[in-house]
């Protein structure tokens, strides 16, 4: 069956950057885009971009443009989110979901918790 | 800044029929774009509820169903169960933003 499953919980530094990984397994990788969508505590669920796992194409939302860079690797159906320039607020909950196309989010990620501290 | 507005909580009790909308705009909902609903029960992952605005994916029961009109949406659940109980999103896509939207969530209390 269908299954993303993410990389562990992460503490960082105000100033520093975070990788999270989020691999596939239980269908073709390439058959469907990967978004990455955060959720701060008490906050609604926020886009933050897309691949197209085919060809690699991105696209950002314009509030986190410059600072997330989202890529994948298809020999590893393992898709990758790193966000820069980290400050408190970006303390969040981060979530791998697929969608064919343009379609909705069929299947989710278990979710990363990234803290952002001092 | 919120761009699909939810209320922020409904409630019931089991085995009755509850409503929750989505009110967006001319750059989302209004201009055509599908909405989705996702189910979250807290600590957990949203999982897709509705698609294409009034479509179950396989395993949702028929009590959920979602419907489209103008620049809102809703979210219908009949005989609302204990099990039910849980955090309701929907979403588009924006032209403006040029990316999805949420709305702000709604929490479904089973009384």
């Amino acid at each position: 069956q269908v299954q993303l499953v993410q990389s562990g919980a992460e503490v960082k530094k105000p100033g520093a950057s975070v990788k999270v990984s989020c691999k596939a397994s239980g269908y073709t990788f390439t058959n469907y885009a990967f978004h990455w969508v955060r959720q701060a505590p008490g906050h609604r669920l926020e886009w933050m971009g897309w691949i197209h796992t085919g060809n690699g194409d991105t696209k950002y939302s314009q509030k986190f443009q410059g600072r997330v860079t989202i890529t994948r690797d298809t020999s590893a159906s393992t898709a990758y989110m790193e966000l820069s320039s980290l400050r408190s607020e970006d303390t969040a909950v981060y979530y791998c979901a697929r969608a064919r196309g343009s379609g909705p989010f069929d299947s989710w990620g278990q979710g990363t918790l990234v803290t952002v501290s001092s | 800044q919120s761009v699909l507005t939810q209320p922020p909580s409904v409630s019931g009790a089991p085995g009755q029929r509850v409503t929750i909308s989505c009110s967006g705009s001319s750059s989302n909902i209004g201009a055509g774009y599908d909405v989705h609903w996702y189910q979250q029960v807290p600590g957990t992952a949203p999982k897709l509820l509705i698609y294409g605005n009034n479509n179950r994916p396989s395993g949702v029961p028929d009590r959920f169903s979602g419907s489209k009109s103008g620049t809102s949406a809703s979210l219908a659940i009949t005989g609302l169960q204990a099990e039910d109980e849980a955090d309701y999103f929907c979403q588009s896509y924006d032209s403006s933003l040029s990316g999805w939207v949420f709305g702000g969530g709604t929490k479904l209390t089973v009384l």
